[in-house]
């Protein structure tokens, strides 16, 4: 069955520090690849999303992320993480052509700390 | 931004009552809503779509009779809890896309933390 890894489940990084975070995706056709933050006690929001076209997209608050088809992969990454960063961050994907009618199947999450 | 709202945000209820949650979609149609389960430190796992004017499509696994989909209009859909147990307890959430819209992102409610005593 198709799925989402995301292997860091706990990332804890000093502000200032630099991110990483990886998605991996196994679905050999079309994908649409999405980046999404979940603060503590809201809902989740859009951080990014590709579709198409160029494959590093740049997103809000400064993240973006890097589609690289060969590796089946949509890391995001910000240069410089401050402590309002700290959160939980969810990879998804759309599988197949969209037709707008496609849920979206999530990674696990990766939970984001960030000490001042 | 769309906005989906979700309602009630928590609800505790005894073992084998039934509990309803909203999902209104607030300045936007949805023919198409999808509920979605979230247990402790997981991921969000689809339990079914939501079609406006027609059967819900449940995932594999997923109790249709258990977990009773209505979504009567454009703008609402229902999840329905029915004679819910302890292992029901967890976090719905509710995600809405732009009707007929292609390559658009999904827009989720606040969630509803079930917990069944």
């Amino acid at each position: 069955a198709q799925s989402v890894s995301q292997h860091n489940h706990h990332v804890i990084l000093s502000e200032a520090a630099s991110l990483e975070l990886g998605c991996n995706y196994s679905y050999g056709g079309t994908v649409n690849l999405f980046w999404y933050v979940q603060y503590p006690g809201q809902h989740l929001q859009l951080l990014l999303k590709y579709f198409s076209g160029d494959p590093l997209v740049k997103g809000i608050k400064g993240f973006e992320a890097e589609f690289i088809k060969s590796k089946f992969s949509f890391n995001l990454r910000k240069p410089s993480v401050q402590w309002s960063d700290t959160a939980e961050y969810f990879c998804a994907v759309i599988i197949g052509g969209d037709t707008g009618r496609r849920a979206l199947t999530f990674g696990s999450g990766t939970r984001l700390q960030v000490q001042p | 931004g769309a906005v989906v709202s979700q309602h009630p945000s928590r609800v505790i209820c005894k073992s084998g009552t039934s509990v309803k949650i909203e999902c209104r979609s607030l300045d936007f149609q949805a023919t198409t809503m999808f509920w979605y389960r979230q247990f402790p430190k997981q991921s969000l796992m689809l339990m079914a779509t939501s079609n406006e004017g027609s059967k819900a499509t449940y995932e594999q696994g997923v109790e249709k009779d258990k977990f009773l989909i209505n979504h009567a209009s454009l703008t609402l859909s229902t999840l329905t809890v029915t004679s819910a147990h302890p292992e029901d307890s967890s976090f719905y959430i509710c995600s809405a896309r732009l009707q007929g819209a292609r390559n658009t992102e999904a827009f989720f409610g606040q969630g509803t933390r079930l917990t069944v005593v």
